[in-house]
């Protein structure tokens, strides 16, 4: 198995420009979700997808942020117009949402730098 | 609002010592919890858990403690070893598939 695969692994692009990030989630999972992680505030749930139907948004931080899930094998976050403080290091994770089993699988992370 | 908090940004044990990370929440509605090891330039890998309805699990050289009276949990790791140098991050689980972290805690093994 794969594991859950995200690209690009790294990012640089200047402020006001669109960044996506991509997420392939293993496959059989039917929960996906995408976090970013940051010093201050560690790592914080940006928005999760179960059956490919966004669940909890709540931790959007504003309307420049979304997420898509076309299909489960796939997932998109889209920052639209970046800013600096955007720059951290996002990560996609998925897990199989069968009852007891509670563990998320992350992928090796997106490190965005807006400039 | 942090619901979990991991209060030590950083801790240093001497190989062959015990290690003891500690992880601290606030939400009595949290009802599983994971620990998370996490290398530079990788994704967080998964470590051990424990259900609310338990209060040790023990898995090789880790075991996770939970005191659900204080609200605290701790991960001890005995013996360290050089490959346990990485950040660590406890997770709690409040009913559905989110997952609450706390910033982490950078682990550094001496030999």
């Amino acid at each position: 198995d794969a594991g859950v695969i995200q690209s690009p692994r790294h990012e640089v692009t200047e402020m006001g420009q669109e960044v996506t990030l991509r997420c392939k989630p293993i496959s059989g999972h039917n929960s996906l979700f995408w976090y970013r992680q940051t010093m201050m505030r560690g790592l914080e749930l940006l928005i999760y997808f179960n059956n490919n139907v966004p669940i909890d948004d709540s931790g959007m931080p504003e309307d420049r942020f979304s997420a898509k899930m076309p299909n489960a094998s796939f997932s998109t976050l889209k920052i639209q117009p970046s800013e600096p403080r955007d720059s951290a290091v996002y990560f996609c994770a998925s897990s199989s949402g069968t009852s007891g089993m509670h563990e998320q699988f992350f992928g090796p992370g997106t490190r965005l730098t807006v400039l | 609002d942090q619901q979990v908090k991991q209060n030590s940004p950083s801790l240093s044990v001497q190989e062959g010592r015990i290690s003891i990370l500690n992880c601290d929440y606030t939400n009595s509605m949290f009802d599983y919890f994971l620990w998370y090891k996490k290398y530079p330039a990788e994704g967080p890998t998964f470590l051990i858990s424990i259900s609310s309805i338990k209060d040790k699990n023990e898995d090789g050289r880790f075991t996770v403690f939970l005191n659900k009276s204080a609200k605290h949990l701790s991960l001890h790791i005995v013996p360290s070893q050089p490959g346990d140098s990485a950040v660590y991050f406890c997770a709690a689980r409040g009913g559905n598939e989110k997952l609450t972290f706390g910033t982490g805690t950078r682990l550094t093994i001496i030999p």
